[in-house]
């Protein structure tokens, strides 16, 4: 069965540099999310996409943005990067006329130097 | 506001022993429940939910977990543990109506003892 996609797995940056994570949901999913998890730390919620809107809004700092686009995919941008935005990045995504579990991706560790 | 609670950080079980790994929540109105399993370096991986009906679900890999309304409670359970089961758990809470947010907890490690 497919599964979400996310790229890339890793990625490695120089502070102040810029950073786009690609998130593709598994087909004929509608909501797509996006989460932050810190070492040891639980996700944090950072925004969701329904219908290639915005539906909910998290911990997203001023400096990220995301978007959905027209093949439901969805982009995380990250500028201004800071070492503390050194963590691992989840895309998950839900039908959310199905079974309401989110699926997620394996995830793009990103690593800001 | 939707919170999750799971009050150990860790729990150690012996091979073979039943496990229980605690879980209470916050939410207005009825409760979406979802438990998630992590390995390291890798994606949640759903393990079972609880939307409505019977109070104990059974998931993946012989879990099981009992909804417990009055308590406030989705403890996950496995009668037998597995040292393959040793991995960070995770609790997630859905309020039924409104916003598709989910609330995770802070995780839960299980460290199974050969």
């Amino acid at each position: 069965a497919a599964g979400v996609i996310q790229s890339p797995r890793h990625l490695i940056k120089e502070k102040r540099e810029t950073a786009t994570l690609k998130c593709y949901p598994i087909p004929r999913h509608d909501t797509v999310y996006w989460y932050q998890q810190g070492p040891g730390q639980d996700p944090q919620f950072l925004i969701s996409f329904y219908e290639k809107m915005q539906s909910d809004k998290g911990s997203i700092p001023d400096r990220f943005s995301a978007q959905q686009f027209s093949d439901y995919h969805s982009e995380l941008n990250m500028s201004s990067l800071e070492l503390g935005d050194s963590a691992l990045y989840f895309c998950a995504s839900i039908s959310t006329s199905g079974g309401n579990e989110q699926f997620f991706g394996p995830g793009t560790r990103l690593t800001v130097l | 506001a939707q919170s999750v609670a799971q009050p150990e950080d860790q729990v150690n079980v012996a091979e073979g022993n039943p496990l229980t790994v605690k879980c209470t929540y916050s939410v207005s109105g009825n409760p979406y429940l979802f438990w998630y399993v992590q390995y390291p370096n890798r994606g949640l991986q759903f393990l079972l939910k609880y939307i409505t009906g019977d109070n104990l679900v059974k998931g993946s890999y012989g879990f099981e977990a009992e909804f417990n309304k009055s308590q406030t409670s989705f403890h996950l359970k496995k009668p037998s543990a597995l040292v393959s089961d040793s991995a960070l758990y995770f609790c997630a809470v859905r309020a039924v109506s409104g916003t598709y947010k989910y609330i995770f907890g802070t995780g839960t490690r299980l460290k199974v003892l050969a």
